[in-house]
């Protein structure tokens, strides 16, 4: 298994434009997350969903849009880039049972919006 | 909504001794899980060890250990037998089991931790 993958690892933008974070798991998760890690906020969490069809707001949503038409993969979009995005962005993908509730990160992403 | 405080944002430890992480949260849920993830310098997310609420018994996994306090909302992690693969940012998570809103982390903002030879 691959487990979570995430692309690209690295990626500059420039303010105001638009792009999509890829976030895919094999594990046949029911749950998947966005968090985003900035220094000394540890990581927060932008969107999740429960499965596929269903997704909902974290704690800090906004500029940022997911959707989940399957249940591997869950996209990031950000539509119009600003400098306070700039971050390091994980997906994570968790089953829905009970038991260990563990979370499987991806490798991240980093981003730099100039 | 809960918290997650770490209040160490830099630690050191010589190689082979002790170091302990603290941890406190704030909540009024009794049933919920706390976690310990280090995240070394390839950013990768690692649990290292979690902890159930509802459980007396402190967690133990290999030379990990936490002092679970529930009354005083306290997690700590104690490293034993420090070694230089344990350098490494580590955040407390803490989560309550809700199964509509994906069982989703609240993270503490972290402490370095470098282990010196």
């Amino acid at each position: 298994n691959a487990g979570v993958t995430q692309t690209p690892k690295f990626q500059v933008l420039k303010t105001g434009q638009s792009m999509t974070l890829q976030c895919a798991q094999d594990m046949n998760h029911e749950y998947m997350s966005w968090y985003r890690q900035d220094p000394g906020m540890g990581l927060r969490l932008i969107h999740y969903s429960v499965g596929a069809g269903i997704t909902d707001q974290g704690e800090v949503p906004n500029g940022y849009n997911v959707s989940r038409s399957t249940t591997e993969d869950f996209p990031l979009r950000l539509l119009s880039a600003a400098p306070s995005q700039t971050s390091v962005y994980f997906c994570a993908s968790s089953y829905r049972r009970t038991g260990g509730y563990e979370q499987y990160f991806g490798p991240g992403t980093r981003l730099t919006v100039t | 909504a809960q918290t997650v405080t770490q209040s160490q944002p830099e630690m050191s430890v010589q190689e082979a001794e002790t170091v302990t992480l603290s941890c406190t949260y704030d909540t009024s849920e009794n049933n919920y899980y706390l976690f310990w993830y280090k995240q070394p310098p390839s950013r990768q997310m690692i649990l290292v060890i979690r902890q159930e609420a509802y459980k007396q018994q402190n967690a133990t996994e290999n030379r990990f250990s936490v002092n679970f306090q529930k009354a005083a909302k306290s997690f700590s992690l104690k490293i034993s037998d420090s070694q230089l693969g344990d350098t490494a940012m580590y955040f407390c998570a803490f989560m309550k089991p809700d199964y509509n809103a994906g069982n989703m982390l609240t993270f503490g903002g972290g402490t370095r931790l470098m282990v010196k030879p």
